[in-house]
């Protein structure tokens, strides 16, 4: 049971280059999730997807794209990186919906210098 | 707009000692409000959920209080040890953003525990 993995682990990128993040979960939850936390600002909320097939924006969603594959996985796109988009990226995934109160579980994370 | 705030940002205690790390929140309406633990370079390991009808979660040497009516939660950790040394943050899960599932961090409070 490896719970919530990311690749790559870090990544540098240029202004204007394009990459994916992956996640995956192997606890069946129907939740998942993209954060980035960076100094002073803490952990925001990118893109979440409540299951399957559904997506909706955080409070930081410009300059990203996210696709919910299948219920395990989970990505996050950045078309065209921008200096500004410097930062570690979480993937976490929860039971909780709506009406269910769960906690949520964290990847690794993902270092991402663009230059 | 939910906000968290975490005091004070860092904390340095002798290894044994009894400390308390404090968390406070704009708005009263909230699901639930969570501790988590990361470790650095690390991602982040869930301590405590604390549904808005409870006062207080137990967890080993771990004791979270809420009080919703005044947006204040504290941590309590008795008889610290170096392995407790973590940023702790707080986060809430605002009723005005739908549902239980979505999450609202602190910036965290950085605690070295010392031999």
């Amino acid at each position: 049971n490896a719970g919530v993995t990311q690749t790559p682990k870090f990544q540098v990128l240029k202004t204007g280059q394009s990459m994916t993040l992956q996640c995956a979960q192997d606890m069946n939850h129907n939740s998942m999730y993209w954060y980035r936390q960076d100094p002073g600002m803490g952990l925001r909320l990118i893109y979440y997807s409540a299951s399957e097939g559904t997506t909706d924006k955080g409070e930081v969603p410009n300059g990203y794209n996210v696709s919910r594959l299948n219920k395990r996985e989970f990505s996050l796109r950045l078309e065209s990186a921008a200096p500004s988009q410097t930062s570690v990226y979480f993937c976490a995934s929860s039971e909780a919906s709506w009406f269910l109160q769960e906690t949520q579980y964290f990847g690794p994370g993902t270092r991402l210098l663009v230059l | 707009k939910q906000e968290v705030t975490q005091i004070p940002a860092a904390l340095s205690v002798p290894e044994g000692e009894n400390l308390v790390l404090n968390c406070s929140f704009t708005d009263s309406a909230i699901y639930n409000l969570q501790w988590f633990r990361q470790d650095p370079g690390k991602g982040l390991t869930s301590l405590l959920l604390i549904q808005s009808s409870q006062r207080e979660q137990t967890s080993g040497r771990l004791n979270a209080s809420l009080d919703k009516s005044s947006g204040r939660s504290t941590l309590y950790i008795a008889a610290s040890q170096p392995g407790d040394s973590a940023t702790y943050l707080c986060a809430v899960s605002p009723v005005t953003q739908g549902g239980s599932e979505k999450l609202v961090f602190g910036k965290g409070t950085k605690l070295t525990v010392n031999p």
